[in-house]
């Protein structure tokens, strides 16, 4: 089975810092990973995704997330918050190319102006 | 073209009724998925439609929940004789077939209230 854990629940950054939101999963078999935005009051947007091939995938808005094979984890960053990235962060993990969705529990980014 | 669309976005029940909640997937996307979001448990998966059939179930958590899909298109999340512990908002997500599942598309929620 599979697992994704984000250790941090809440992530306050000021505005135009760098920010890190941090993702660790378990798993025995290959896994495809993504992270997934939620804004207020609003749904699921994909953000980015690693299927094979480079371990730097760049998403939208902006952010970029690194796989790491040897420590699991696949860490989400950016360089420069706006206010307009506060919002709720999820990792996520699937065994397949079809399979449901594992996710995080989820971590709140709060940009500080 | 048109996004996931779910519907009744928001849906307020008395404890024991049933509730029809329904899922309108992107046109041509063959595999669609149901989700719960809730306070205290997260992110959850409750099942996944490929086409007509449903490979994997084991999301559900309880006989009163049950969900179809017809047409290859339109689905469908029942809950019978509804519970304080189902309020939740419930996801629909849909891909484009097996080998692109990857990506799923989500919808907006239906927020269900139980009281």
């Amino acid at each position: 089975a599979q697992s994704v854990t984000q250790l941090d629940s809440q992530v306050p950054v000021f505005e135009e810092a760098p920010v890190e939101l941090r993702c660790n999963y378990s798993s025995s078999v290959s896994v495809y990973l993504f992270w997934y935005v939620q804004y207020p009051n609003q749904g699921l947007q994909l953000l980015l995704k690693y299927l094979s091939g480079s371990t730097l995938v760049k998403g939208i808005n902006g952010f970029e997330a690194e796989f790491n094979k040897s420590q699991t984890s696949f860490h989400l960053r950016k360089p420069s918050v706006h206010i307009s990235d506060t919002a709720e962060y999820f990792c996520a993990v699937s065994r397949t190319s079809y399979d449901k969705v594992i996710f995080g529990p989820g971590t709140s980014l709060s940009v500080i102006p | 073209g048109a996004g996931v669309s779910q519907s009744p976005s928001n849906k307020v029940t008395e404890k024991g009724k049933d509730v029809e909640l329904r899922c309108d997937p992107i046109s041509g996307h063959t595999a669609l998925y149901w989700y719960r979001q809730s306070l205290g448990q997260g992110l959850e998966f409750l099942i996944y439609f490929q086409g007509n059939s449903a490979p994997d179930k084991s999301g559900l958590p309880s006989d009163r929940f049950s969900a179809e899909r017809t047409g290859g298109s339109v689905s469908t999340l029942t809950i019978q004789r509804t519970q304080q512990e189902d309020s939740a908002v419930y996801l629909c997500a849909s891909s484009r077939d097996r080998t692109s599942g990857t990506e799923q598309y989500f919808g907006p929620g239906t927020r269900l209230t139980v009281t």
